[in-house]
């Protein structure tokens, strides 16, 4: 059973746009939400996250929007830029101070930014 | 300035033999985590260890996976008689201490194991 979804597996923006990556969870314990990137070759690495208590966190280019009623969650990266194109995670946890053992990974978007 | 470092990044096994990965943490981490990715899925955890002692295992296959982390040297995760459906890229994250968080983690680049 999948516990957190990622629907699209690729996706595909024209530089400068807006990217939104979507995530959706089944289950209502979790309470910690991440997104992770990774390269081609690389292992993934932390991007942005947000607590259940907050519905948006905002961090340069990226903003996480949390819907705890839809238990969805949406990654926008604006302006979006070439060296965007990658692999983007969704990841989910019980307690934000709890170890990685407890994270529930989706199975990543590709997103592709066009020139 | 070396991150996490994961050897070998390409181990091809045929069914039945031994494959052995190694991970050294990031300087100054004492916390390791190892994930799977089968192919067309997400990251799933299999074990979390510090030095000389398993935190948490409840991801691990009940047989022929085991992982360590010595006092000295790398740790390592072994997957006796590898079958096919082992095959994966097996991701090596440490954290500086106990339970440090998930948005410290710090991932090495992955070992991909294939099974003929």
């Amino acid at each position: 059973d999948q516990q957190v979804k990622q629907n699209s597996p690729s996706l595909s923006v024209q530089e400068g746009r807006i990217s939104i990556l979507n995530c959706d969870y089944t289950n209502s314990m979790f309470d910690y939400f991440l997104w992770y990137k990774k390269y081609p070759a690389e292992g993934p690495t932390f991007l942005i996250s947000i607590s259940s208590i907050k519905d948006k966190n905002e961090d340069g280019r990226f903003t996480v929007f949390l819907n705890k009623s839809a238990k969805h969650l949406s990654l926008h990266i604006v302006p979006s830029q070439p060296g965007d194109s990658a692999v983007y995670f969704c990841a989910a946890s019980v307690g934000s101070g709890g170890g990685a053992d407890g994270l529930t990974f989706g199975k990543g978007t590709h997103l592709i930014i066009q020139p | 300035n070396a991150g996490v470092m994961q050897n070998p990044r390409h181990l091809v096994r045929r069914r039945g033999q031994e494959a052995r990965l190694r991970c050294s943490p990031m300087k100054g981490h004492s916390h390791v985590y190892w994930y799977r990715q089968l192919p067309e899925e997400g990251l799933k955890f299999m074990v979390y260890l510090q030095k000389e002692n398993i935190i948490d295992e409840s991801g691990m296959p009940k047989e022929r996976f085991s992982a360590e982390f010595p006092k000295e040297g790398p740790s390592i995760l072994r997957i006796q008689q590898v079958v096919r459906g082992d095959s994966a890229a097996y991701f090596c994250a440490s954290s500086p201490r106990l339970y440090s968080g998930a948005n410290v983690l710090t991932f090495g680049a992955g070992s991909r194991l294939t099974v003929l």
